[in-house]
């Protein structure tokens, strides 16, 4: 079955600066990513997210790459701020099938330090 | 977007006991899911919940653990049984939109079993 790894699980940075999360799958097959964050005590909120179609996406300071061929896809946040702190995961699927599970990466902790 | 409420918030219990978790959509979908998050942990799917049919359990999640009910299109219930302390966890409701698109999470419901 598919396998998400997900880099780093931490991640510190200063205000203002760039953060990168990269993600590998393992299943060829999943054609579907999107990216969940979750603050303390709250739910997954969905931010972004890609289909296999597709190379680059970008919303705002928000932005994710796929590398099919390579099997790996990343969260790029620009211009970070204090509230973009939280845990990010990254998840694949297979778009379309029977039932669409998630299958999500062991999370990205970001710190954004003012 | 979907507007997902789930009840209880929280919970302390004692092991041994039984919990429902209840999962109201503002809107009829065909697919929800049920998720655990140990602390600190990434999401695990326990199941997929149809309106109309039994659930699907994700290895390691059996029905006489986490049953599951799905009455109509808009709710689902999720009973953690015979409850021990390794079932302190959040969990989570999700459902999907539409099919094969974007899925959103309730706020889950952080259970502590002593």
């Amino acid at each position: 079955g598919e396998n998400v790894e997900q880099h780093p699980s931490t991640l510190s940075v200063q205000e203002g600066d760039s953060a990168v999360i990269k993600c590998t799958y393992s299943d060829s097959a999943s054609n579907y990513f999107p990216w969940y964050k979750q603050e303390l005590g709250k739910g997954p909120q969905l931010i972004i997210d890609i289909r296999s179609n597709v190379g680059e996406k970008k919303d705002q300071r928000i932005a994710v790459t796929l590398n099919k061929t390579a099997k790996h896809f990343s969260l790029h946040i620009t211009e970070t701020q204090p509230e973009d702190s939280a845990v990010y995961f990254c998840a694949a699927s297979k778009f379309g099938g029977a039932t669409n599970k998630l299958i999500f990466g062991t999370g990205t902790l970001l710190a954004v330090q003012p | 977007s979907a507007v997902i409420s789930q009840k209880p918030s929280r919970d302390i219990c004692q092991r041994g006991t039984s919990l429902t978790i209840q999962c109201q959509v503002d809107s009829q979908v065909t697919m929800m899911f049920w998720y655990r998050q140990q602390p600190g942990q990434s999401l695990t799917l326990i199941a997929t919940a149809n309106q109309g049919s039994e659930a699907t359990y994700e290895s390691g999640f059996v029905i006489d653990k986490f049953p599951i009910s799905r009455p109509n299109l808009t709710f689902s219930t999720l009973t953690v049984s015979n409850m021990s302390p390794e079932d302190s966890s959040i969990y989570l409701c999700s459902v999907e939109k539409d099919r094969g698109v974007e899925a959103f999470f309730g706020q889950g419901t952080r259970l502590t079993v002593v």
